[in-house]
């Protein structure tokens, strides 16, 4: 079984300072691994996914993320932080290979302070 | 491009009514899902359909039923609504030979009160 934790519910940072979202995952095999983004009122998004080709993944609105196999992490990060990007933020997990359905975080609503 | 279509987009029902949820996309995807989605807790996986005319169970089918009307169409019907129902559902829809069972495309939601 596989599981993904998004440390903070909340996360408020300041227009223009980077942005950091939490993401730890638990997988027994290597494990395929996404940011969504859900604006007020709309469906998610899919801003990014890792698919085990390079562990530095970017994504749209100029989002990255890192995978990091010793940390079971895949953090997701913005240089610069925009009005724009207040939002809330899903991290989700399967499993590579196979035929298993996507777990997704509880979320993380970013709040951007001008 | 209207992508995935949901409808209806609100609803309030009274505990023990029926009613059908709507979903259609136009990319000529493969697989089709349903998610609900409460605070807290993130999206569950309600019914998921890989093709047409197959359906399968995800994480929290009780009380649900879907149809997989055509390629284009894939509807979500609750036959007694409980107010544990009460939630916002999305739809969503992916390609195939895309990693499986990952939604691309995503519904905007339907917000759904059972009082």
């Amino acid at each position: 079984a596989q599981s993904v934790t998004q440390l903070g519910s909340h996360v408020s940072v300041s227009e223009g300072a980077l942005v950091l979202l939490r993401c730890n995952y638990s997988s027994s095999v290597p494990p395929y691994l996404f940011w969504y983004v859900q604006y007020p009122n709309q469906g998610l998004q899919l801003l990014l996914k890792y698919t085990s080709a390079a562990t530095l993944v970017k994504g749209i609105n100029g989002f990255e993320a890192e995978f990091k196999k010793s940390e079971t992490s895949f953090h997701l990060t913005k240089p610069s932080a925009h009005m724009s990007d207040a939002a809330e933020y899903f991290c989700a997990v399967t499993l590579s290979g196979g035929y298993q359905k996507v777990t997704f975080g509880t979320g993380t609503k970013l709040q951007v302070i001008p | 491009n209207a992508g995935v279509t949901q409808t209806p987009k609100f609803q309030v029902l009274k505990t023990g009514q029926s009613m059908t949820l709507q979903c259609a996309q136009d990319m000529n995807h493969n697989s089709m899902y349903w998610y609900r989605q409460d605070p807290g807790m993130g999206l569950r996986l309600i019914y998921y359909s890989a093709s047409e005319g197959t359906t399968d169970k995800g994480e929290v089918p009780n009380g649900y039923n879907v149809s997989r009307l055509n390629k284009r169409e894939f509807s979500l019907r609750l036959e007694s609504a409980a107010p544990s129902q009460t939630s916002v559902y999305f739809c969503a829809s992916s390609e195939l030979g895309q990693i499986k069972n990952q939604p691309q495309h995503f519904g905007d939601g339907t917000r759904l009160s059972i009082l």
